[in-house]
């Protein structure tokens, strides 16, 4: 059970390149999120999804954008990058949000940190 | 806007000692509270949670307290260990339509010292 696994750990990408930083899950959660960490800075939810084929903004969308085929995986496509853009992406995944008097906890990956020049 | 806040970038505690972490909110509407630790290069992992209809919630060496008038939360850690060295990052959910959402706090640093 290896939990979120992301791929790749490290990328420098140059100004205006495009990337997509892979996410995939083995819970069988049905929701995934995109969190992006600034220096000094907490987590900022980017993008998430309550199943296949479902997909919402989060806070800070903006130069991002997600599909969500299959339960499992959930990339994260970065079109035309910028400098600031330049952060650790982490993804999560939950089975779902809010039990009777719950909440559950999500779980996340180990990052992908990435630097645009 | 903050809604999240830890104010102390970072702590450093003896070993054996308690920490005392602090957590500050904004938002009436959270009612759901959660304590996330993080190794560096390595994701955050949840650590403890709290409902806003408790004041008070245990496990093991990790107590987090819960004060609603003060909008005021805090993680104790008793006694301190040197492999609790991490950031601890503090989070807070609002019942409804956005309960996805996790809004996170800035982050603590904290170093005990064996």
């Amino acid at each position: 059970n290896a939990g979120v696994t992301q791929t790749p750990k490290f990328r420098i990408l140059k100004i205006g390149q495009s990337m997509t930083l892979q996410c995939t899950q083995d819970m069988n959660h049905n929701y995934m999120y995109w969190y992006r960490q600034d220096p000094g800075m907490g987590l900022k939810l980017i993008y998430y999804s309550v199943g296949a084929g479902i997909t919402d903004k989060g806070e800070v969308p903006n130069g991002y954008n997600v599909s969500r085929s299959t339960t499992e995986d959930f990339p994260l496509r970065l079109e035309l990058a910028a400098p600031s853009q330049t952060s650790v992406y982490f993804c999560a995944s939950s089975y779902s949000v809010r039990l009777a008097g719950g909440y559950n906890e999500q779980f996340f990956g180990p990052g992908t940190r990435l630097t645009v020049l | 806007d903050q809604q999240v806040k830890q104010n102390s970038p970072s702590l450093s505690v003896q070993e054996g000692r308690i920490s005392i972490l602090n957590c500050d909110y904004t938002n009436s509407m959270f009612d759901y509270f959660l304590w996330y630790k993080k190794y560096p290069a390595e994701g955050p992992t949840f650590l403890i949670s709290i409902s806003s209809i408790k004041d008070k919630n245990e496990d093991g060496r990790f107590t987090v307290f819960l004060n609603k008038s003060a909008k005021h939360l805090s993680l104790h850690i008793v006694p301190s260990q040197p492999g609790d060295s991490a950031v601890y990052f503090c989070a807070a959910s609002a019942d409804g339509a956005g309960s996805y959402q996790l809004t996170f706090g800035k982050g603590t640093k904290l170093s005990v010292i064996p």
